[in-house]
């Protein structure tokens, strides 16, 4: 069965430094992977997905993930934190095509804060 | 494009008391409907997922139900509200079958 492990609950950088947020995956298969962005209060909204093409993937925002099949990692990286960047980051693999609906695992999630 | 709606945003509800939670879709047909829960402190949950009008799989033994009566309608119920119904309600949509989900903005549910 898929699963998604992310690494840190929370992680705090100052504004302007690199944000490194860390997902590990299992799945006996290529799968697909995405990560979302969660503001307090608002729905999901997709960073960016990997699903078999280049394994760097850029997203909105300057964020982009390496898939890293060797290490089983997704992880998410940004040059430069903004303060509009503080939120919850869930990372989702999504599981075998089943019954006709995506069936999407999520991670846990990582609250990024950024200081001043 | 394709835009989802999901109302009402907040809700305050008592112990006991019905409850209907509303979501549509724009702009596609034949979408894959989701209700989720995320409910404080914890990740999101599957509730409910809908392949077509009138088919509905639910992930979860619990108080609520849900019906699709049109291809981008998407309705979450209870007849009688439990505390442990409170949290944060999030529909999505998906192309049938593939890739991401797309989500509304979400209700915000407080059963007192």
């Amino acid at each position: 069965a898929q699963s998604v492990t992310q690494l840190d609950s929370h992680v705090s950088v100052s504004e302007g430094t690199p944000v490194l947020l860390r997902c590990n995956y299992s799945s006996s298969y290529s799968p697909s992977l995405f990560w979302y962005v969660q503001h307090p209060n608002k729905g999901l909204q997709l960073l960016l997905k990997y699903t078999s093409a280049a394994t760097l993937v850029k997203g909105i925002n300057g964020f982009e993930a390496e898939f890293k099949k060797s290490e089983t990692s997704f992880h998410l990286t940004k040059p430069s934190a903004h303060m509009s960047d503080a939120a919850e980051y869930f990372c989702v693999v999504s599981d075998m095509f089943s019954g006709g609906y995506n069936k999407l695992i999520f991670g846990a999630g990582t609250r990024l804060a950024v200081h001043p | 494009s394709q835009t989802i709606h999901q109302w009402p945003a907040t809700l305050v509800q008592p112990v006991g008391s019905p409850l209907s939670l509303e979501c549509t879709v724009e702009g596609t047909s034949n979408p894959n409907l989701y209700w989720y829960r995320q409910a404080a402190g914890r990740g999101l949950q599957l509730l409910f997922y809908s392949v077509g009008i009138g088919q509905i799989s639910s992930e979860v033994p619990q108080n609520l139900s849900a019906s699709r009566p049109q291809d981008r309608q998407f309705i979450l119920s209870s007849k009688k509200l439990l505390l442990s119904d409170s949290g944060f309600y999030l529909c999505a949509w998906s192309v049938r079958g593939i890739g991401e989900l797309f989500f509304g903005e979400g209700s915000r549910l407080t059963v007192l």
